[in-house]
């Protein structure tokens, strides 16, 4: 079982759609990140928990609603998205926050029509 | 927040060739981590190195903080080591990691 799991591996949606990402890690850390990457970009931070308490949301459009009901699930749901936020949506872990490795998941490939 | 630059953006071998990628940043970082994407999208950690140097099998990285830049040697290059490599760095140990554009390698049978 891998330490990171995230479902679903791809995802398409239409802009009046509701959907939402799942992030679950099997690693006993305490901080959980989504980040997103677009092509020919570098991976954006969208959100951070640190002991399922938001402390970083890097000026994300409100579309995106994260969710951490505990320290081994992230969740970010999704709604009225535009074509544009069509990207790889990587959910990551890590011991403490910011100061030791981090662990990705697969991913979500999200597309919008 | 800090600059990454990457070099070389893009990276062609044969199998069985040494290389060497190099991450600058523009102010000393206390966080530095590097990465492996597969084609599949997967992003494995391979170092947390804010300092030094440390090996694993046929990878290598080292870190000068001072001198804002970390490289990562990778020897007797394999096609499974083909995809996107990245860096990242924070300016203390719990800021914000800010990654690299990458170095999209390919290696040839």
């Amino acid at each position: 079982e891998t330490g990171v799991t995230q479902t679903p591996r791809h995802l398409v949606m239409g802009m009046t759609n509701k959907k939402s990402l799942k992030c679950e890690q099997h690693l006993g850390h305490n901080a959980m990140y989504w980040y997103k990457q677009s092509a020919k970009k570098p991976l954006e931070l969208m959100f951070v928990y640190s002991l399922e308490e938001r402390v970083e949301n890097n000026s994300v459009p409100s579309r995106f609603s994260p969710e951490c009901p505990n320290s081994s699930h992230l969740f970010l749901h999704l709604h009225t998205l535009q074509p544009e936020d069509s990207a790889l949506y990587l959910c990551a872990s890590s011991k403490g926050f910011y100061n030791s490795p981090l662990h990705f998941g697969n991913g979500t490939r999200l597309t919008v029509t | 927040g800090i600059q990454v630059e990457q070099s070389p953006p893009d990276l062609i071998l044969q199998e069985g060739a040494n290389s060497t990628l190099r991450c600058n940043f523009s102010d000393s970082v206390n966080n530095l981590q590097w990465f492996h994407q597969n084609p599949w999208g997967q992003l494995i950690n391979l170092f947390y190195i804010p300092s030094g140097t440390k090996q694993n099998g046929r990878l290598s990285a080292t870190t000068v903080a001072t001198e804002r830049y970390s490289l990562l040697y990778i020897s007797s290059s394999q096609t499974t080591d083909s995809g996107v490599y990245f860096c990242a760095g924070g300016l203390t140990s719990g800021s914000r990691l800010t990654f690299g554009e990458g170095t999209q390698l390919t290696v040839n049978p």
